[in-house]
């Protein structure tokens, strides 16, 4: 029971390629999010996403793109990478994120990447 | 202003004794959550306990159990009989409702919690 799975989880590329980090889920859950750890600054939303074909911008969007053509999978591309990207990046989903809803959202162990 | 506040860097707890971990969080949106969530050196996030805004009770999932002072806008996540695998990251955080874009979650700096034998 995998659940949710991010690939790869270390990648290390040049400032700007383009790179995508994979995140699936077995769930079949309808919102799934991406999140970057970094210190001093904790975890902050990039993009998330309510369905499949939904996608709505976070707090940090600029440099991102998702998409989400299938609800199992929604990677995530920064499209010419800088050094400021360098950072822990984590997908996670959720059954229910709706208004009032008590689900939780569950991470993927995350990605290490980081941009020379 | 930070919405959510974790006033401890580091702490330190003997094995088999209860600690707890603070947090206070700032919203003036009537309907929140707050989940409290665990990362150890490997990585990963693990979602401990959630407690609701409207949630009469404290919640509680085994030896996790959630103090929520709601006057005083705390949710402290206390930890009973520690165990050496409880050594990791603790980071709380919230969920608005509508007025707070209710579609993030909002997280705080963490509390890196040292158990020792």
């Amino acid at each position: 029971d995998a659940g949710i799975t991010q690939s790869p989880r270390y990648k290390i590329t040049e400032t700007g390629r383009q790179v995508t980090l994979m995140c699936h889920q077995t769930w079949s859950h309808s919102y799934m999010f991406w999140y970057r750890q970094d210190l001093g600054h904790g975890l902050r939303l990039i993009y998330y996403s309510a369905a499949a074909d939904i996608t709505d911008k976070g707090e940090v969007p600029d440099g991102y793109v998702v998409s989400r053509s299938k609800t199992e999978n929604f990677p995530l591309t920064l499209e010419s990478a800088t050094r400021s990207q360098t950072s822990v990046y984590f997908c996670a989903s959720s059954s229910g994120w709706d208004l009032g809803s008590n689900q939780p959202q569950h991470f993927g162990d995350g990605t290490r990447l980081s941009i020379l | 202003a930070q919405k959510i506040t974790q006033t401890q860097p580091g702490m330190f707890v003997q094995e088999k004794e209860a600690v707890t971990l603070d947090c206070t969080y700032d919203t003036s949106d009537p309907s929140y959550g707050l989940f409290w969530y665990k990362q150890p050196s490997s990585g990963e996030m693990i979602f401990l306990i959630y407690q609701g805004s409207y949630d009469q009770q404290n919640a509680t999932e085994g030896r996790y159990s959630l103090n929520f002072q709601k006057a005083r806008k705390s949710a402290n996540l206390v930890i009973s009989a520690s165990q050496l695998g409880d050594s990791a990251m603790y980071f709380c955080a919230m969920r608005e409702g509508l007025s707070g874009g209710y579609n993030k979650l909002i997280f705080g700096a963490g509390t890196r919690l040292a158990v020792h034998p």
